[in-house]
């Protein structure tokens, strides 16, 4: 399944299915993005980052996609587990490692996993 | 795990008590970062902080929050007379560096204004 962008908060796929989250960012000047998961009642955790550089970084069962043309962000979970239900942020730094060192998080899709 | 640890988790107050919320980055981090977050929303950046500096703090309010990361002890974000609107997680990140590590959150304190 996808999702399309900010405007799907749900995203809901079957156990084993491949997961397509998407993002649209904001500011062409970004050249850091991130990815994070966030079960409830947890803080942010670090899936994977891609520097504007590059237009695709792989993981483990992960894969991010930078469309910079289109301002597009995407993040693929391979095999989708139960474990992967949880909320998913991109997230974009402009001039990383200058003056500038907070990140502009998107409002999250939440991926649900049926067994 | 020796992650970034907050405290208290869970923290209520009276409209017009004070609230100090206080993390410890991970080992060998010396750059702080909090943000808060509102139900069903992203997290929204509020100060950037080094040992004993301030390096940006565009995110916070202008009155009744601080924060500070002293030489020694960990970093306290504080909020004097709070008021309902207040109520949010607050998260804490660290990083090694400005420039070319991803931030690592704690767990967050999540603050009650009755």
């Amino acid at each position: 399944g996808e999702s399309v962008g900010l405007h799907l908060p749900t995203l809901s796929v079957q156990e084993g299915d491949n997961s397509i989250i998407n993002c649209a960012y904001s500011n062409s000047a970004s050249d850091y993005f991130i990815w994070y998961k966030q079960e409830s009642g947890k803080g942010p955790q670090f899936i994977i980052d891609i520097r504007s550089n590059m237009d695709k970084r792989q993981g483990q069962r992960v894969t991010v996609l930078l469309n910079k043309t289109v301002k597009h962000l995407s993040l693929q979970i391979a095999a989708t587990q139960p474990g992967d239900s949880a909320v998913y942020f991109c997230a974009e730094n402009m001039n990383y490692g200058g003056s500038q060192g907070n990140l502009i998080f998107g409002k999250g899709t939440k991926l649900s996993v049926k067994p | 795990n020796a992650g970034v640890m907050q405290n208290p988790r869970h923290l209520v107050r009276r409209r017009g008590q004070e609230a100090r919320l206080r993390c410890s980055p991970m080992k060998g981090h010396s750059h702080v970062y909090w943000y808060r977050q509102l139900p069903e929303e992203g997290l929204k950046f509020m100060v950037y902080l080094q040992k004993e500096n301030i390096i940006d703090e565009s995110g916070m309010p202008k009155e009744r929050f601080s924060a500070e990361f002293p030489k020694e002890g960990p970093s306290i974000l504080r909020i004097q007379q709070v008021v309902r609107g207040d109520s949010a997680a607050y998260f804490c990140a660290s990083s090694e560096d400005r420039g070319s590590s991803p931030l690592h959150f704690g767990n967050g304190t999540r603050l009650t204004v009755t």
